[in-house]
């Protein structure tokens, strides 16, 4: 199926950094959603995002619904080890209970 | 956030045999649950969508009689694996959305499938 354009694959970073991914799409998407997932279990909503310019933050995390609907980021500020994960943005057309298209994956690993 | 419960979390069969997943909405009720595949350090991908009293709706290339959908309640989807084989062996996550008009899709922790 379909896939948004996740980037980067992976990231190694120093704790206490700053993290930045972000997603894009050659289509427009209503609702943008950032999920975290740790191994052998299921992903864990982070931040939804409805409106098109929309920042929205949730403690460390913050994330930006692009203007132009097709694109959206996520930063995390000062990176901890509880931190690591695979981290999948999603993207929504319809409102709803459509189903989520979604990206590969950007995966973090903290060197503390 | 709402809660999705998956059960069993892993389970382990011999090749020929069915397993049955359940995921069940614990605090609300959904109309619409999603079921998706999972391959080591890959994305999730879709399944199938469980509307509840009607059919599924599967997507390309998922085989129906392989991967029997039952929504037989607003509260519980199950997905059962008939007569499964290696090539079966996945990480299984249902998700599920709270109401009408809720974006926000919460997932179940997932079921390790493992055919010998």
């Amino acid at each position: 199926g379909q896939q948004l354009n996740q980037s980067p694959q992976s990231m190694f970073i120093q704790e206490g950094e700053d993290v930045s991914m972000n997603c894009t799409s050659s289509s427009i998407f209503n609702t943008w959603l950032w999920y975290k997932q740790e191994p052998g279990e299921g992903p864990v909503l982070l931040i939804a995002l409805y409106k098109a310019g929309e920042l929205t933050s949730n403690g460390r995390l913050t994330a930006q619904f692009g203007i132009t609907r097709k694109d959206s980021f996520l930063n995390i500020s000062a990176s901890i080890p509880s931190d690591v994960g695979i981290y999948f943005c999603a993207g929504q057309r319809g409102r709803g209970g459509n189903k989520l298209v979604f990206g590969a994956g950007t995966i973090l690993r903290v060197k503390s | 956030g709402a809660v999705v419960s998956q059960h069993p979390s892993r389970v382990i069969c011999k090749s020929g045999t069915s397993v049955k997943i359940e995921c069940r909405s614990l605090d609300f009720q959904a109309t619409t649950m999603f079921w998706y595949r999972q391959f080591p350090k890959q994305s999730l991908m879709l399944m199938a969508t469980s509307n509840e009293g009607s059919k599924a709706t599967y997507e390309q290339g998922v085989e129906k009689d392989k991967f029997l959908i039952n929504h037989a309640s607003l509260t519980l989807s199950t997905l059962t694996v008939t007569s499964a084989h290696p090539e079966d062996s996945s990480f299984y996550i249902c998700s599920a959305s709270p109401g009408t008009g809720g974006e926000k899709l919460f997932f179940g922790s997932g079921t390790q499938l493992s055919v010998l």
